[in-house]
């Protein structure tokens, strides 16, 4: 069975560009996960998704970040305009219904803002 | 509100000998806890989970850890160190109840093993 995968797995860009992440969960899997660490810092939630729907979006930065999930498959995270604030490592996650509690990880994704 | 406080960014022990990371936990709720392990270039990997079952919980490579309610810890432990264990080891809690799984983590510990 094929893991969690992210797409690209390093990313560098300038300040005013725009990026798009993308994560494929495992297959069957309806809850995704985004998650952002920082560096120096603790890896922080950003937002759920059950099959398309955000069901919890309270840790998105602000209005730049743009999740979807299309069809309830893969998602994509775009950043527009990026900061420089927005470099570090995205996580993604996915998990079983209903009520799943063991998340699986991707290797993530290493943004670099210049 | 839940917050996850790991002591201690680095830790160094020899091959051989006892590895001890510290977790301590605030939760407003019965938490679910978990303890997470990232090799270099590789993706977070489970290596235990305490869902208010028993409270010592034996994970994978030998590693485990307890649940202690009166001193809100969950101190991963494995008797003997080896090379491998060499990683970042980073600490979870999320709540119980029904709903948003969202994983709340400390800052993360990084393992040396010295041979």
């Amino acid at each position: 069975e094929a893991g969690v995968t992210q797409f690209p797995s390093h990313s560098v860009i300038e300040k005013g560009q725009t990026v798009t992440l993308r994560c494929d969960p495992i297959s069957g899997h309806d809850n995704l996960y985004w998650y952002r660490r920082v560096m120096g810092k603790e890896i922080k939630f950003l937002l759920h998704f059950v099959k398309e729907s955000k069901q919890d979006e309270s840790g998105m930065p602000n209005n730049r970040f743009l999740a979807e999930r299309t069809g309830g498959t893969y998602s994509t995270l775009k950043v527009q305009p990026a900061e420089l604030e927005d470099s570090g490592v995205y996580f993604c996650a996915s998990s079983q219904a209903p009520e799943a509690i063991e998340q699986f990880f991707g290797p993530g994704t290493r943004l670099t803002v210049l | 509100a839940q917050s996850v406080t790991q002591l201690g960014s680095h830790v160094s022990v020899s091959e051989g000998a006892l590895v001890l990371l510290r977790c301590n936990y605030s939760s407003s709720v019965p938490p679910y806890l978990f303890w997470y392990v990232q090799y270099p270039n590789q993706g977070l990997q489970l290596l235990l989970k305490y869902t208010s079952a028993a409270t010592l919980v034996k994970g994978i490579n030998g590693f485990e850890a307890e649940f202690k309610k009166s001193e809100t810890s969950f101190h991963l432990t494995k008797p003997s160190a080896h090379m491998s264990d060499a990683a970042e080891y980073f600490c979870a809690v999320s709540p119980s109840g029904a709903g948003s799984y969202q994983l709340t983590f400390g800052k993360g510990t990084k393992l040396s093993v010295i041979p």
